[in-house]
């Protein structure tokens, strides 16, 4: 069955440096994939998405590329904050007959030190 | 534009006890889903309700149940609690065809 594997955390990095949080999916046929965000004690927020091959979502400075051939969907941040410290899950849409239900990786924490 | 909404926010309860969880789409969406997420791991599925139907269920025992409403808001039902249905239960509104959902702030349930 389809499935996302993401980097295991805790993430922890410096104000101002680079992000990279790994994430690789496995499906059959073509699925969208979202990246969503969790604060510490709050619900899932939508950070980005992407519907197709090549797509690049973006949003907040965050961006991930849907890249087919390595089945990947890495996000990505030029200058992290220490508002980013939050849980990081990697989730693609899974077609049913009749509906879309997400399947999610397990999260990755990320921890911006000042 | 109002989010999704649920409640309780916060809920206690000993084991074999039933729970009712309930959930306010987002204006405008007619399908719900739920979803477990226990401490420390993604999300998983439960089920999905479009049009007041179940239209989708994940790997959950028949104990876990649920109801929409015409005016597109759910509720999640939790028969005879067992210590591992202790988790945050999210859920989650979307269009009809459409892949994108947008999430509730959750209810955590303890189960003593």
């Amino acid at each position: 069955g389809n499935s996302v594997t993401q980097m295991e955390g805790p993430v922890t990095l410096s104000e101002e440096a680079f992000l990279t949080i790994n994430c690789t999916y496995t499906a059959t046929g073509y699925p969208s994939l979202f990246w969503y965000v969790q604060y510490p004690g709050e619900g899932l927020q939508l950070l980005l998405k992407a519907t197709k091959a090549d797509d690049k979502g973006s949003n907040k400075g965050f961006e991930a590329t849907y890249r087919k051939e390595t089945t990947s969907f890495h996000l990505e941040k030029g200058s992290v904050q220490v508002s980013d410290s939050a849980v990081y899950f990697c989730a693609l849409s899974d077609q049913g007959d009749s509906n879309y239900q997400l399947i999610w990786g397990a999260g990755t924490k990320l921890i911006i030190k000042p | 534009e109002t989010g999704v909404t649920q409640s309780p926010t916060h809920l206690i309860k000993t084991r074999g006890q039933q729970v009712t969880l309930r959930c306010s789409s987002q204006s405008g969406h007619n399908t719900v889903s739920w979803y477990q997420q226990a401490l420390g791991q993604g999300p998983q599925f439960i089920f999905q309700y479009y049009r007041e139907e179940e239209n989708g269920r994940g790997n959950f025992p028949p104990r876990f149940s649920g109801l929409q409403f015409p005016n597109y808001s759910s509720e999640l039902n939790v028969n005879a609690l067992e210590l591992d249905d202790s988790a945050l239960y999210l859920c989650a509104s979307s269009t009809e065809g459409f892949e994108t959902q947008y999430f509730g702030p959750g209810t955590r349930l303890l189960v003593l």
